[in-house]
């Protein structure tokens, strides 16, 4: 079936712009996590939803970032005034329960000028 | 002191041989242990889980769980060139929460 996907790929926003990243996680899936990957480094956990349920943001690294999953299904990352230091890869996760393994999404590349 | 480390390399290791991968966590109730790989540019894609201390084997792989020594690996045995990637290494760090805390990942070149 289809896995995880994501949108946009590439995104190119000015500094101070918002910016609005989706991801569609396999159908059926409760769980959706949110990770940012630097380059040249492992991805970073962002925040988890369970079904509709924000469970943990505790790896959001400012309040300029939110996340929503407001169905259940599809997640939206938003980044209020982006920075510079707010490029990098965006990998939306998902899984079909507690403890099952986490399929990637393509990811959607960042860069703020 | 990170959370779960690996060497970043680069590897090089000939077609054919063993290719071998290693990862230390600190977290001493971490409960799985999961090998990503990820060709450049792309996502990372699930190649093993393992769960309990000793090997679990799949095809060419091999994972390995000490959990006493915190440390877990990777062999891939009969390296090919399509092997070439970033491997990363993740470890759900606390009983019943959901996040994987990932290594910074390990460079792979399979040489021909």
């Amino acid at each position: 079936g289809a896995g995880v996907s994501q949108s946009p790929r590439y995104k190119v926003a000015k500094r101070g712009q918002d910016v609005a990243l989706r991801c569609d996680p396999i159908s059926g899936h409760v769980s959706l996590f949110w990770y940012q990957q630097a380059l040249g480094q492992g991805p970073e956990f962002l925040t988890y939803f369970q079904n509709e349920a924000q469970l943990d943001k505790s790896g959001l690294p400012s309040d300029r970032f939110f996340a929503e999953r407001p169905e259940g299904s599809v997640s939206t990352l938003k980044i209020q005034r982006t920075q510079q230091e707010d490029s990098a890869v965006y990998l939306c996760a998902s899984s079909s329960g507690v403890q099952e393994t986490q399929y990637f999404g393509p990811g959607t590349r960042l860069l703020v000028l | 002191q990170k959370e779960v480390e690996q060497n970043s390399g680069p590897l090089s290791v000939p077609e054919g041989a063993i290719a071998s991968l290693n990862c230390t966590y600190s977290d001493r109730v971490s409960q799985s242990f999961f090998w990503y790989r990820q060709y450049s540019g792309k996502s990372p894609e699930l190649i093993m889980s393992i769960y309990s201390n000793g090997d679990k084997e799949d095809g060419r792989f091999t994972a390995q769980l000490n959990k006493a020594s915190q440390y877990v690996s990777l062999l891939i045995r009969d390296s090919q060139p399509s092997d070439s990637a970033t491997y990363l290494c993740a470890v759900n760090s606390e009983w019943g929460a959901q996040k994987l805390v990932f290594g910074q990942g390990t460079r792979l070149t399979i040489n021909p």
